[in-house]
């Protein structure tokens, strides 16, 4: 597609769960991003991939959250044994050129609720 | 560490007023910036940035924005709202010395009265 591609929508978990979410940036794009919006508390940024530079994951809040991004491409937000707290939109965005000129183009987000 | 405030988080106008949103951050060097808005139901979307030249930059929809280096601001400006403009509006910068990776503040609520 020619968008931002994120999946699921919605996902609904229990308390303890491991959750995966996918995302599919645009075609060429080397930067991808993840961030999570909640009520409140507007983008918190959790990691970025840059090409084939080490991600800087300095924005995970704990070690229950993992990412990776394969062959440049597609990448997964990983998140181990769900909290409530972990409820909110997670949302992946992708940009080219590198150097961080470029635009961010976002996707529709997924949105977890943990029970 | 890079970070960026929005001095308000909800904001009520009405029809035809003016708008100024603030923007702070917190950076020495060369940035560069930008105010992404999100409609409701719809995902974010750029609505003007600034890299280099002539610091005020103008965006879609008649926003514009003024880049203060000696503030460290960036605030967005429209001399006239419409209802249309009710959104969330939220500003961004990267910067080299970040890794260039782009950090967001906190957002502003707009709602604007018919």
């Amino acid at each position: 597609g020619a968008g931002v591609s994120q999946s699921p929508s919605n996902k609904v978990t229990e308390k303890g769960k491991d959750v995966e979410l996918r995302c599919d940036p645009i075609s060429g794009h080397t930067a991808l991003y993840w961030y999570r919006q909640s009520l409140g508390q507007g983008l918190e940024f959790l990691i970025y991939f840059q090409g084939n530079s080490a991600p800087d994951k300095s924005g995970l809040p704990s070690d229950r959250f993992s990412a990776e991004r394969t062959g440049g491409s597609v990448s997964t937000l990983t998140i181990q044994r769900t909290q409530q707290e972990d409820s909110a939109v997670y949302l992946c965005a992708s940009s080219f050129p590198s150097g961080g000129s470029g635009e961010l183009f976002f996707g529709e987000g997924s949105r977890l609720t943990v029970l | 560490a890079q970070s960026v405030s929005q001095h308000n988080h909800h904001v009520i106008l009405s029809e035809a007023a003016s708008l100024e949103l603030g923007c702070n951050y917190s950076y020495g060097g060369t940035v560069n910036l930008f105010w992404y808005v999100q409609y409701p139901g719809q995902h974010l979307q750029l609505l003007l940035k600034y890299f280099s030249g002539d610091p005020l930059v103008k965006g879609i929809k008649g926003f514009e924005a003024e880049f203060i280096k000696s503030k460290f601001s960036f605030n967005l400006r429209k001399p006239s709202v419409q209802w249309s403009d009710t959104a969330e509006y939220f500003c961004a910068v990267n910067a080299l010395t970040g890794g260039f990776k782009t950090i967001f503040g906190a957002g502003t609520r707009l709602f604007v009265k018919a």
